[in-house]
């Protein structure tokens, strides 16, 4: 059973567009979402992270917004520049590990 | 300071051999995870150590993986009778507790092959 659905597997976006990445979660007991960025051949790491008291959380050009009642969850990344092509991953915690989604590789085209 | 590492950064076996794959968490970190991430599926989660607590090993997919950690600290991923489609990159993330919405920081992971 997924419990954490990512959508679209791969994204093109030139540079300076907007870049959305989506996620939809089903266990109500998640409180915690953060999204991670993979280079190839590193781990992940942490990009920017939310919980459902908020329904937006801005960093620099990383927004996450959140709609707790449709239990969905996006990244969208601002002035997108070629610097961010990756993989994303957004994931839901409950209280003990990490539950990812299935990953988003985003390439930006300069 | 020193980040997770792992060792070895590649390992190629052969079907049916056992491998042992390493992890050395941040210092002080008290939580330990170990992640699967297969081609086209994401992260995912195989077991993880908080303190001296048991393991949660929900993730593990036989049982023919196992893990242990040793004074806390570093973490050995066995993996029995290895084959073909346990090839993946194994990752180790530690972070100073288990849930919480603590950072889970990841090792460059290591990559498995089985022939």
């Amino acid at each position: 059973q997924q419990q954490v659905k990512q959508s679209p597997q791969s994204l093109i976006v030139q540079k300076g567009g907007i870049s959305i990445i989506n996620c939809a979660y089903e266990n109500t007991a998640f409180d915690y979402f953060p999204w991670y960025q993979q280079f190839p051949g590193k781990g992940p790491a942490l990009l920017i992270a939310i919980r459902p008291d908020v329904s937006e959380k801005k960093e620099g050009r990383f927004t996450i917004s959140f709609n707790k009642s449709a239990k969905q969850f996006s990244l969208h990344i601002m002035d997108s520049q070629p610097g961010d092509s990756a993989t994303y991953f957004c994931a839901a915690e409950g209280g003990t590990a990490l539950i990812f989604g299935k990953g988003t590789t985003l390439s930006v085209s300069s | 300071g020193a980040g997770v590492s792992q060792s070895p950064s590649n390992k190629v076996t052969e079907k049916g051999k056992d491998v042992e794959l390493r992890c050395d968490p941040i210092s002080g970190h008290t939580a330990l995870y170990w992640y699967r991430q297969s081609l086209g599926q994401g992260l995912e989660f195989l077991i993880y150590f908080q303190g001296n607590s048991a393991p949660d090993k929900s993730g593990l997919p036989s049982d023919r993986f196992s893990a242990e950690r040793t004074g806390g600290s570093v973490s050995t991923l066995t993996i029995q009778r290895t084959q073909q489609e346990d090839s993946a990159v194994y990752l180790c993330a530690s972070s100073l507790a288990v849930g919480g919405g603590y950072e889970q920081y990841f090792g460059p992971g290591t990559r498995l092959t089985v022939t």
